[in-house]
């Protein structure tokens, strides 16, 4: 039961150029979303996160989108650098943090 | 910030033995605190989640007997792997977020490399 999908397993992009992870979502329950970046051997780093009352929020070079209609959010990562590459995992959960969902993670790779 | 740590990063045992992995919160107390398994390329699947002072709470499908947890106080967690097969290699990792919080990001330990031979 995949609730969280990311469809794609990895992406390529130039350094200095914009990066774009989507993330589709099946629960209309979830109101909590969230970006993790995760190196390997490591565990998730929080990224970024939106609460669905927004559609937008940014930090930095890092921002999300949402589109609650489309179940669909997306973070964009403006301008890539190298040190950007990494697994991406895409989150959400419902209410509260108990049930968290993730996504299976894009592999991120900037180019110098 | 807060930190999550877990201890050991790396086990390398043989079949038939049983491995505890600790999950600590460092500078916030965790009531709850949740066990995750990653294999290959794939997502965190959420095992179960470790409640102080009351019964883990497991996702259908992960066997309560085979994956011990306990969650004593509220900083420490442990996921105990009894009787480990090969199919019990993966990545296991814990997260945690601060008691009395609501939507905010958990924070993750970095995992335990789990390989049984």
């Amino acid at each position: 039961d995949q609730q969280v999908k990311q469809n794609s397993p990895s992406l390529s992009v130039q350094e200095g150029r914009i990066s774009i992870l989507n993330c589709d979502y099946t629960n209309s329950m979830f109101d909590y979303f969230l970006w993790y970046k995760k190196y390997p051997a490591e565990g998730p780093t929080f990224l970024i996160s939106i609460s669905s009352i927004k559609d937008k929020n940014e930090d930095g070079r890092f921002t999300v989108f949402l589109n609650k209609s489309a179940k669909h959010l997306s973070l964009h990562i403006v301008p890539s650098q190298p040190g950007d590459s990494a697994v991406y995992f895409c989150a959400a959960s419902a209410y509260n943090n108990n049930d968290m969902r993730f996504g299976a993670g894009t592999r991120l790779t900037v180019k110098p | 910030g807060a930190v999550v740590s877990q201890h050991p990063s790396r086990v390398i045992c043989k079949s038939g033995t049983s491995v505890k992995i600790e999950c600590r919160s460092l500078d916030f107390q965790a009531t709850t605190m949740f066990w995750y398994r990653q294999f290959p390329k794939q997502s965190l699947m959420l095992m179960a989640t470790s409640n102080e002072g009351s019964k883990a709470t497991y996702e259908q499908g992960v066997e309560k007997d085979k994956f011990l947890i306990n969650h004593a106080s509220l900083t420490l967690s442990t996921l105990t792997v009894t009787s480990a097969h090969p199919e019990d290699s993966s990545f296991y990792i814990c997260s945690a977020t601060p008691t009395g919080t609501s939507n905010q990001p958990q924070h993750f330990g970095d995992g335990t490399r789990l390989s049984i031979l």
